[in-house]
């Protein structure tokens, strides 16, 4: 298989804090990109980032890419209560067009 | 809306009785994509469709079967359903392979 796989699994903070996981994959890739998924219901699409592109910002998501280590970082900054919730990264490698999912990262922040 | 919509939501059934999980999009997307999810797996691609008439399989095929006659519905088949196929089950689409994809709401499957 070539799903990626994040780290860490669970991460629980407080509000206010920051909270950062890290995903690593396994192909060269055409893009990578972020989700997050409320308990249970379907994935919603937060931010891509290109192969060629090094960091990326979306309000107070920022997004890390390493090629040659094969791994990105999703930084959420200022976390409230509402960001709790799964973030998955996904990646559609450049020599197919299938999409693979990392195994996840569930975050609680704490009011 | 710009929506994906799956039906059934939720389907308890038996071993071996053939059920249709149905996937329809409103976004004229041309990249259908069906997806499990089970506990400490994430989500992993079943199959997926290029566009009309153009299927092909993702990393956990086995037991499934798709279909794309249409460009806006991209049904699941589990023609002989196992109990090892319990599981959430999401339908996505997007404009292209490599663009974000838009989910529908889930359909959790239980096969006893």
């Amino acid at each position: 298989s070539q799903q990626g796989e994040e780290d860490p699994q669970a991460l629980s903070i407080q509000e206010g804090e920051n909270a950062t996981m890290n995903c690593s994959y396994k192909t060269s890739i055409n893009n990578l990109q972020w989700y997050r998924q409320n308990s249970g219901r379907g994935l919603v699409h937060l931010i891509l980032i290109r192969s060629n592109e090094r960091e990326k910002h979306s309000g107070r998501l920022r997004v890390t890419l390493d090629t040659s280590k094969k791994s990105s970082s999703l930084l959420i900054t200022a976390s409230r209560a509402a960001d709790t919730a799964s973030y998955f990264c996904a990646t559609v490698s450049n020599t197919g067009n299938q999409f693979y999912f990392g195994t996840g990262t569930s975050l609680t922040v704490i009011p | 809306e710009a929506q994906v919509t799956q039906n059934p939501r939720y389907l308890i059934t038996v071993t071996g009785k053939k059920l249709t999980v149905t996937c329809s999009q409103n976004m004229n997307h041309e990249y259908m994509s069906w997806y499990r999810q089970d506990p400490g797996l994430g989500l992993r691609q079943i199959y997926y469709s290029m566009n009309v008439e153009v299927t092909d399989k993702g990393d956990v095929p086995e037991g499934y079967k798709v279909s794309r006659k249409e460009k806006r519905n991209f049904p699941l088949i589990l023609e002989s359903p196992s109990p090892n196929q319990t599981s959430l089950y999401f339908c996505a689409s997007s404009t292209a392979a490599w663009q974000p994809q838009h989910f529908g709401d889930g359909t959790r499957l239980s096969i006893l």
